[in-house]
C-alpha cells in the first residue's frame, strides 16, 4: 500500500455544490496532514493543515481527520469555478521536512 | 516578504548532459527541500538541505545531487540526463526548526530532456 493514496477522481461538481476530496494514509504514527492546491502550470500552494482528530474550518474549506480510520478529507462548500484545480494531500514522513504526497485529485467546478 | 524563487524557469537539454537548478528560499528560512513532479509519479521528494547539510534524502539515483550555501540558497544538479528526467522540479522552503511547519513552494523549473 502506498503511503498516501488519493484514489477518487477526477471530480466534477456544479457551481455552488459541496466538493469532497479524500485521502488515506498508511502510517498510523502520522501526526499532521496538509492539503495543497495546484492550478495547472503552477506550483502547489497550501490551503490547510490539520493535526487533531475532528474538523478544522477555514472559510469555505473544512479539513476532517479521522486517525482511527486513517483518512483525511477536504470539503469545499459553495464550490466556485476558481476552485478548479488539482488538490494534493501531503503527510510528513520521517523527518519534518520530507512530505509524501498523494497523486492528487483534479476537481472541475462547472458554471 | 518575497517568496521562493527558482531559476531558470524553463530548460531544454539533451540526453547525457548535466543541469544545475537554483532555488532562493524565503528570507529567514534555512530549510530547502527539492521535489520532482511528473504526470506518472506525482510529486516525489528528492532531498532536503538545512544549514548547508543534507538532512533528508529520497529514493533517487546518485545522479541527483544538491548543495546549500551559507545564505540558504540551494542548487540541485542532475548529471547524465535521461529522457525520464523530464519533469517539473520544485523547491520548497521552511524555517526548518519548527514541528508541523509549512513548506512554501517556488514556481518550479520545467526541464525537458530530448
Amino acid at each position: 500500500q502506498k503511503e498516501v493514496e488519493q484514489n477518487s477522481g477526477p471530480l466534477s461538481v456544479p457551481e455552488g455544490a459541496i466538493a469532497s476530496l479524500n485521502c488515506t494514509y498508511s502510517d498510523r504514527g502520522s501526526q499532521s496532514f496538509f492539503w495543497y492546491r495546484q492550478y495547472s502550470g503552477k506550483s502547489p500552494e497550501l490551503i490547510m493543515f490539520i493535526y487533531s482528530n475532528g474538523d478544522k474550518e477555514d472559510g469555505r474549506f473544512t479539513a476532517q481527520l479521522n486517525k482511527a480510520s486513517q483518512y483525511v478529507s477536504l470539503l469545499i462548500r459553495d464550490s466556485q469555478p476558481s476552485d478548479s484545480a488539482t488538490y494534493l494531500c501531503a503527510v510528513p514522513t520521517g523527518a519534518n521536512s520530507k512530505l509524501t504526497f498523494g497523486k492528487g485529485i483534479t476537481l472541475s467546478v462547472r458554471p | 516578504k518575497a517568496g521562493v524563487t527558482q531559476t531558470p524557469r524553463y530548460l531544454i537539454k539533451t540526453r547525457g548532459q548535466q543541469v544545475t537548478l537554483s532555488c532562493s528560499p524565503i528570507s529567514g528560512h534555512r530549510s530547502v527541500s527539492w521535489y520532482q513532479q511528473t504526470p506518472g509519479q506525482g510529486l516525489q521528494f528528492l532531498f532536503e538541505y538545512f544549514s548547508e547539510t543534507q538532512r533528508n534524502k529520497g529514493n533517487f539515483p546518485g545522479r541527483f545531487s544538491g548543495r546549500q550555501f551559507s545564505n540558504s540558497r540551494s542548487e540541485m544538479n542532475v548529471s547524465t540526463l535521461e529522457l525520464g528526467d523530464s519533469a517539473l522540479y520544485l523547491c520548497a522552503s521552511s524555517l526548518g526548526t519548527v514541528k508541523l511547519e509549512t513548506q512554501y513552494f517556488g514556481p518550479g523549473t520545467r526541464l525537458l530532456v530530448l
